[in-house]
């Protein structure tokens, strides 16, 4: 069972390029979610999509855009990267947005803008 | 504005000795909270949680308490071992309708040494 997997693990990109993040569940979960973590500032939601077919903003969206192809994949795309957004991001995932339940976490994606 | 937080960066403990983990939160809609252990090149992997109508939730050597009155919870690991040195996170939800519906918001997080 993988569980949360993200691709690629690692990337460096230079100011203005743009690329996108993929994330897969194989949990039948509904809600996915894309977190950066930044030293001393935790995790931050990026974007979130509670099911198919829907998408909202999370705490800092500026710079990213996401799409979710279908239940099981959520991508998040960099269209014009920028050094600030060197940072590690989780893509997450969860049965139902509404639930206690905790999130799954995938592995990471280390991105750095130089 | 930071609705979650760890005001410890960082924790050192003995082996053996209880560890005690601290987080506080500035919004009453909050109705459940968790805690979350990551080790570095890894993501974060679910600890323990608390619903807001308890006080206290024991799993094994993790215990989290809740003050609601205080807006604060911690995480107490007794007896602590040294593979518990991690990063722990406190994360906090609400059920209770708009903006924070389903979403976790995560505390700094806490860097835990523990010394064998």
């Amino acid at each position: 069972n993988a569980g949360v997997t993200q691709t690629p693990k690692f990337q460096v990109l230079k100011t203005g390029q743009s690329m996108t993040l993929q994330c897969a569940q194989d949990m039948n979960h509904n809600s996915m979610y894309w977190y950066r973590q930044d030293p001393g500032m935790g995790l931050r939601l990026i974007y979130y999509s509670a099911s198919e077919g829907t998408t909202d903003k999370g705490e800092v969206p500026n710079g990213y855009n996401v799409s979710r192809l279908n239940k099981r994949e959520f991508s998040l795309r960099l269209e014009s990267a920028a050094p600030s957004q060197t940072s590690v991001y989780f893509c997450a995932s969860r049965s139902e947005p509404g639930s206690t339940g905790e999130l799954f976490f995938g592995e990471g994606s280390r991105l750095t803008v130089l | 504005d930071q609705q979650v937080k760890q005001n410890s960066p960082s924790l050192s403990v003995q082996e053996g000795r209880i560890s005690i983990l601290n987080c506080d939160y500035t919004n009453s809609m909050f109705d459940y909270f968790l805690w979350y252990k990551k080790y570095p090149a890894e993501g974060p992997t679910f600890l323990i949680s608390i619903s807001s109508i308890k006080d206290k939730n024991e799993d094994g050597r993790f215990t989290v308490f809740l003050n609601k009155s205080a807006k604060h919870l911690s995480l107490h690991i007794v007896p602590s071992q040294p593979g518990d040195s991690a990063v722990y996170f406190c994360a906090a939800g609400s059920n209770a309708g708009g903006t924070s519906y389903g979403k976790l918001t995560f505390g700094q997080g806490t860097i835990l040494t523990v010394h064998p």
